[in-house]
């Protein structure tokens, strides 16, 4: 999986505590992206970084919040976990583009999180 | 706005026969097109792409992917399929004058490859 790990692979946790998941890559890509996976909706953007510190909010950003405060690591903390949260979810990366105008964005093996 | 259309969600087809599996796209300029596949438990993996040049973009896996810009479509083929090819396959693009750099999924086509 490209060098990108996530942790936990797996969580159980219940309403209104607080989540942060963590991607980790080795690849030092610029750019580092959560989604969400959800039946009938196939993926959808949380937030993106494009550099350390430089973060942007996505499709469905709501209730999430996120950080990155070295190249290799971008957090995403769920504040107060709801039911609607439940999900699988995946962190992607992709490279600066360069003189293609856009690289692909690889994925990593995703953290199944049930909110209770 | 960007969108894609996958308007299957399961394909069938009998190994050994070509497969197709079909995505339409809007964006308000030029794309960037992709296809990823899921197999399971597991993340995306990247197929393939169309960024300029040649309509038929070849791929990973002996899979390949026409771009109709009349049509708006990118639809993924292969000429003979393999059971190993069942799997959750994503289009996804880009326009090319969006000012940031994510990708706009769609909700998945479940192929399976009958033996």
């Amino acid at each position: 999986d490209a060098g990108i790990t996530q942790s936990p692979r797996h969580k159980v946790t219940e309403t209104g505590t607080p989540v942060t998941l963590r991607c980790h890559q080795t690849e030092n890509h610029r750019y580092m992206y959560w989604y969400r996976q959800d039946p009938g909706h196939g993926l959808r953007l949380i937030h993106y970084s494009y550099g350390v510190k430089d973060t942007d909010k996505g499709e469905v950003s709501d209730g999430y919040s996120v950080s990155r405060s070295k190249t290799e690591d971008f957090l995403l903390t769920l504040e107060s976990a709801t039911s609607s949260q439940t999900s699988v979810y995946f962190c992607a990366i992709s490279d600066f583009p360069g003189t293609s105008g856009y690289n692909e964005q690889f994925f990593g093996p995703g953290t199944r999180l049930t909110v209770l | 706005a960007q969108s894609v259309a996958q308007p299957e969600d399961q394909v069938n087809v009998a190994e050994g026969n070509p497969l197709t599996v079909k995505c339409t796209y809007s964006v308000s300029g030029n794309p960037y097109l992709f296809w990823y596949v899921q197999y399971p438990n597991r993340g995306l993996q990247f197929l393939l792409k169309y960024i300029t040049g040649d309509n038929l973009v070849k791929g990973s896996y002996g899979f390949e992917a026409e771009f109709n810009k009349s049509q708006t479509s990118f639809h993924l083929k292969k000429p003979s399929a393999l059971v190993s090819d069942s799997a959750l396959y994503f289009c996804a693009v880009r326009d090319r004058t969006a000012g940031a750099n994510n990708l706009f999924f769609g909700t998945g086509t479940r192929l399976t490859v009958i033996p």
